[in-house]
This record gives C-alpha cells, sequence and structure tokens, in this order.
C-alpha cells in the first residue's frame, strides 16, 4: 500500500452517529495531519498529532497515532450534515519539507 | 483569520501555452509549496520553497515547471508549455515552519488544458 492510505474510501451515516476513518502509512514521520475537503474546494485543516502523541481532541475531533503500527485514526463525534466531504491524512516526514497525503475517505452525513 | 490566496480560480488554457498560478501565502509564513490535484485523485506535492530557493521537489516537478517568489507577498508557479496531462487542480500552501506545523491551503486554481 501507498504513503497515507485511508479506509474506508466512502463512509455513509446518520446524522448524530459517530464517522471513524483510519490512515496507514509506511516512512518514519514528525507529524501527521487531518484535512478536510468540500467537493471542488480547497483543503482545510483540521488537526495536526506530533509523532511523540497518542491521542488528541480538537472539538468533535479525536485524532489517535500508533506509531508502531504507523497507523492514524479521526474520530468525528455526533456527525452534522455539513460533515459531509473528503478526509484526508497527510504525513509529515522526519527529513523533508512535504506532506505526502493519502486517497481520502469520502464521508457522507444524511440529515 | 490570514489566509492563503490563490488567482485565478479557474484558468483554461491551449495545450503548449505558458500559465502563470498566483498564490499570496499568510505573511509571516517561511515556506511555501504547491500541490496538485489531478481529478479523482489524491494531492501531490509538487515543490517547496525556502529562503528564496526551491527546498525540494517532486519527480513530477520538471523543466516545464518553476516557481519564483517576485516580491514580498506573492508566490507564483509556471508551467512553461501545458499539456492534457496537466490539468488538475493547483493548491498553494504555506507554513511557518519545515513540515513541523500546520500547512494552511488556498482554494486552488482549477487549470483545463484543451
Amino acid at each position: 500500500s501507498q504513503q497515507g492510505e485511508e479506509d474506508p474510501q466512502a463512509l455513509s451515516i446518520q446524522e448524530g452517529e459517530n464517522a471513524t476513518m483510519n490512515c496507514s502509512y509506511k516512512t518514519s514521520i514528525n507529524n501527521l495531519q487531518w484535512y478536510r475537503q468540500n467537493s471542488g474546494r480547497g483543503l482545510v485543516h483540521l488537526i495536526l498529532i506530533r509523532s511523540n502523541e497518542r491521542e488528541k481532541h480538537s472539538g468533535r475531533l479525536r485524532v489517535t497515532l500508533d506509531t508502531s503500527k504507523k497507523s492514524s485514526s479521526l474520530l468525528i463525534t455526533a456527525s452534522r450534515a455539513a460533515d459531509t466531504a473528503s478526509y484526508f491524512c497527510a504525513t509529515g516526514e522526519t527529513s523533508g519539507s512535504r506532506l505526502t497525503f493519502g486517497e481520502g475517505t469520502q464521508l457522507t452525513v444524511n440529515p | 483569520e490570514p489566509e492563503v490566496t490563490q488567482t485565478p480560480s479557474h484558468q483554461v488554457t491551449q495545450m503548449g501555452q505558458e500559465v502563470i498560478l498566483r498564490c499570496v501565502p499568510i505573511s509571516n509564513h517561511l515556506y511555501f509549496y504547491w500541490y496538485r490535484q489531478i481529478l479523482g485523485q489524491k494531492v501531490e506535492f509538487l515543490v517547496s520553497f525556502y529562503n528564496n530557493e526551491i527546498s525540494e521537489k517532486s519527480e513530477i516537478f520538471d523543466d516545464q515547471f518553476s516557481v519564483e517568489r517576485p516580491d514580498g507577498s506573492n508566490f507564483t508557479l509556471k508551467i512553461r508549455s501545458t499539456k492534457l496531462e496537466d490539468s488538475a487542480m493547483y493548491f498553494c500552501a504555506s507554513s511557518r515552519n519545515r513540515g513541523g506545523t500546520e500547512a494552511f491551503f488556498g482554494q486552488g486554481t482549477r487549470l483545463t488544458v484543451v
């Protein structure tokens, strides 16, 4: 698999439910970031978790990072229709300046 | 709230023409980036720029591409001779530090090569 692969590719839930998206990566990382992209729009930064952190919260978002498994998860609690978007994880490596993005998860929250 | 701005939002160009995509990064940021996203695919890194020079570039960023910071605020991506496969959304981003802090993205320029 490629660096920064998310699963599932698509997720459809009802408003009020929780949504969990997973991301796996291959190389050593400095940090892992999650972004949201509404259809045809720009990338909105959601949350950054550093390689020495295991969990981070921001509002309805909870991110975990397991560097031993090279994986991360993004949990959105009490989802809303406005959360409908594509969600990407992106890894910042220990060397270099680039972010490497995953394939993304398309989340649909039905009202 | 400071943001990265990109112009134009959409550009249509003939194959073989040169295009310049423009970006104004966040003012106190030091690192600038271009990424692209071909329709339906993932976001791909093109180049990073720091201290008036390229600090890293990907295999995609070949001799057809160049970047410039012509003044204190603008950051541009030039594609010298566009190909059909250059059609994509191009995102500019900036960050305060190298890879260690959040990168803020602009809304993108949708480039269509016909």
